[in-house]
């Protein structure tokens, strides 16, 4: 089975810190995406990456980056978190011209 | 624009009943419907995934039905369980640059014994 792995579940951040998210999957996947899920809004794509170095924007890129130096690893990175940034947030990768998508477990980041 | 509608926003059955949720939407060009089951503080996990010539699909007590022509798409729990208690998300793929996803705001099923 493909697995996804976010190297937290919880995290609390204070305001103005730089927040690393980890995101690695082991099946070589080529496809690898961030979502923020919030209560009423569902999920909602942030960035995404087709490949090593490249990067797409997603919906709500704004306050967050990302970066892919290897294919196994997506990085999301808010450089000066804030409390809107709390949320749960969802790592996803699938290979190219394929329908499913993997999930990660999420990461639950709260920014005080 | 791009819209995926779940309804009810939550339902609670008691255990052993069935219940169906709704999907509703308007992603266009259509590529495939997917359902997830999203166990709370987790991510969501694939239930079923249908492309446009296919109008039912079982995963064991789960069937997704499709009608393309109307944009409508149901989710079937059959014998419901205590651990069917999770959120169901309709999520629509479009034929776009990276497959883009439209996600449902989900249903939130609560099965109680």
């Amino acid at each position: 089975d493909v697995k996804v792995t976010q190297s937290s579940r919880y995290l609390v951040k204070r305001t103005g810190e730089k927040v690393f998210l980890e995101c690695v999957q082991d099946m070589d996947h080529e496809n690898m995406f961030w979502y923020r899920q919030d209560p009423g809004l569902g999920l909602r794509l942030i960035y995404f990456s087709y490949d090593v170095k490249m990067k797409e924007k997603g919906d709500i890129p704004e306050g967050y980056s990302v970066s892919r130096e290897k294919k196994e690893r997506f990085s999301l990175i808010l450089e000066s978190a804030s409390t809107n940034q709390t949320s749960m947030y969802l790592c996803a990768s699938r290979p190219p011209m394929v329908y499913g998508y993997t999930f990660g477990s999420g990461t639950r980041l709260t920014v005080v | 624009k791009n819209q995926v509608e779940q309804s009810p926003q939550s339902l609670i059955i008691l255990e052993g009943k069935n219940c169906t949720l709704q999907c509703n939407y308007t992603v266009s060009p259509f590529s495939n419907l997917r359902w997830y089951k999203q166990d709370t503080g987790r991510g969501p996990v694939s239930l079923t995934i249908m492309t446009f010539s296919e109008n039912t699909k079982s995963n064991g007590r789960y069937t997704a039905t499709l009608d393309a022509d109307t944009k409508q798409s149901s989710l079937h729990i059959t014998a419901s369980q205590l651990s069917d208690s999770a959120s169901y998300i309709c999520v629509v793929s479009a034929y776009a640059a990276g497959n883009k996803l439209t996600f449902g705001g989900g249903t939130r099923v609560l099965v109680k014994p």
